[in-house]
C-alpha cells in the first residue's frame, strides 16, 4: 500500500503526558498537511510543509503543539502537556505540489485525553 | 475557521434516490473540491471543479459551481448504500496551498 500512513491508530493518555504522532507521506508528494477533527465537524487545518520547511501555522496550534518534516520525508505532530480539549482526530495529508491539487489523507491518530 | 458550510447538516434517503448537498463559500476561491469520508476513516478525494467551470461529471457526481453566489451542489444519482459518508466540501484560496474544509453532510442511504 503506498498511501499515506498514520501511526498510532489509537492513543489514549493521560492529561499532562506528551504524545507524539508520526505521518509517512506519499513517496513524491512534496506537500504535507496536518488536520485536527472533532466529531461531527470538518477538518481543521493546523499546519503546512513543502518539502522540511513549515510554511504556515494555524491559530489553534499553540505553543503546545510542535510539527517537523526533517528531510522533507515523513512528520511528526508532538502535543506536550496535553488538555482533554486535546481529543480529536489527527490528520495527515499529502500532495503534489499546483494549485488544488487533491489531498491524499491517511485514516488518523484518534487521541482520547483522560 | 471553516471557509464552506454545507447544507443539509445530515440527509437520509432511500436508495435509487437522488442526494443533493450544498456548499457555500466566503472569499475567492481558486478552486473547489469534494471530499467523502467513512466512519473512522481519512477523507477520499472525490472531484474538483474550477472556479473558471460551471459544471463537472464524473461518474454517478455531478458538481455544479457558481462563483456568483459562492455554491456549489454535489448531486450523487441513484444512490446506493455505500454512498453513506460524510461529505466535504473544500476550497483552496487563490494562493492554493491551503485546503479549507466545511462542517460536511451526513448522507444515510437506507436499502
Amino acid at each position: 500500500d503506498t498511501g499515506v500512513s498514520q501511526d498510532p491508530r489509537h492513543k489514549i493518555t493521560k492529561r499532562g503526558q506528551n504524545v507524539t504522532f508520526r505521518c509517512d507521506p506519499i513517496s513524491e508528494h512534496n506537500r504535507l498537511y496536518w488536520y485536527r477533527q472533532t466529531l461531527g465537524q470538518g477538518p481543521e487545518f493546523l499546519t503546512y510543509f513543502q518539502n522540511e520547511a513549515q510554511l504556515e501555522k494555524s491559530r489553534l496550534l499553540s505553543d503546545r503543539f510542535s510539527a517537523e518534516r526533517p528531510k522533507g520525508s515523513f512528520s511528526t505532530l508532538e502535543i506536550q502537556r496535553t488538555e482533554q480539549g486535546d481529543s480529536a482526530m489527527y490528520l495527515c495529508a499529502s500532495s503534489l505540489e499546483g494549485v488544488g491539487s487533491p489531498l491524499h489523507f491517511g485514516n488518523g491518530t484518534r487521541l482520547t485525553v483522560t | 475557521s471553516q471557509q464552506g458550510e454545507e447544507d443539509p447538516q445530515a440527509l437520509s434517503i432511500q436508495e435509487g434516490e437522488n442526494a443533493t448537498m450544498n456548499c457555500s463559500y466566503k472569499t475567492s476561491i481558486n478552486n473547489l473540491q469534494w471530499y467523502r469520508q467513512n466512519s473512522g476513516r481519512g477523507l477520499v478525494h472525490l472531484i474538483l471543479i474550477r472556479s473558471n467551470e460551471r459544471e463537472k461529471h464524473s461518474g454517478r457526481l455531478r458538481v455544479t459551481l457558481d462563483t456568483s453566489k459562492k455554491s456549489s451542489s454535489l448531486l450523487i444519482t441513484a444512490s446506493r448504500a455505500a454512498d453513506t459518508a460524510s461529505y466535504f466540501c473544500a476550497t483552496a484560496n487563490t494562493g492554493g496551498f491551503k485546503t479549507i474544509f466545511g462542517a460536511g453532510t451526513r448522507l444515510f442511504v437506507k436499502a
